[in-house]
């Protein structure tokens, strides 16, 4: 079971680049979610689609964009990447009711220079 | 709109001494909490969760956790902690945010473990 998949593992960019992060997942769940972890912040949510066709700014949404591709796919792209967004970044999904777990990708680890 | 303290950011405890973690949440409603475990370089891993009934919980690698409403708390226990144990703990409170379910996270606490 390959649950939910991240591409790519590491990552670095300049300043103004642009990059898109891949996720896909394997487990036929409606929501689909991209968190930011910084040391001492946690968790904290950039957009969520919660069924295919939809997607919602979270917490922390500025400078990125988000794809629900499909039912299995759900993008990030930063447009024009800065120093501020150098973290590590988690895909989840879920089944969308709030007694399901969320399952997470292994991460992307993005540094911005 | 639901939210999750983890008060402390770092815990150390000895190999064998028993650990708790506290949790505590803000939800209008009945809540839906879940602890996590993150290996270094991994990603998140469920422990337990707790929806209804029994307010003592048990999960994987010997973890419980007890959840009590009056106090909106619900803290991770283990008896004997393993040097393996060391990692980073998440409690999360799922719950319904413009009609979508949102998973909040705590900020987390980092597990040492020393010999």
């Amino acid at each position: 079971n390959a649950g939910v998949t991240q591409t790519p593992k590491f990552q670095v960019l300049k300043t103004g680049q642009s990059m898109t992060l891949q996720c896909a997942q394997d487990m036929n769940h409606n929501s689909m979610y991209w968190y930011r972890q910084d040391p001492g912040m946690g968790l904290r949510l950039i957009y969520y689609s919660a069924s295919e066709g939809t997607t919602d700014k979270g917490e922390v949404p500025n400078g990125y964009n988000v794809s629900r591709l499909n039912k299995r796919e759900f993008s990030l792209r930063l447009e024009s990447a800065a120093p501020s967004q150098t973290s590590v970044y988690f895909c989840a999904s879920s089944e969308g009711d709030r007694g399901t777990e969320a399952f997470f990708g292994q991460g992307t680890r993005l540094t911005v220079v | 709109a639901q939210s999750v303290t983890q008060p402390d950011i770092h815990i150390t405890v000895s190999e064998g001494a028993s650990l708790e973690l506290r949790c505590n949440y803000s939800y209008g409603a009945t809540p839906y909490l879940f602890w996590y475990v993150q290996s270094p370089g991994q990603g998140l891993q469920l422990l337990l969760k707790y929806f209804s009934g029994d307010t003592l919980v048990q999960g994987i690698k010997g973890f419980e956790a007890e959840f009590k409403r009056s106090q909106s708390s619900f803290n991770l226990r283990k008896p004997s902690v393993h040097w393996s144990d060391a990692a980073e703990y998440f409690c999360a409170v799922g719950g319904r945010t413009g009609g979508s379910y949102i998973p909040t996270f705590g900020r987390g606490t980092s597990l040492i473990v020393h010999p």
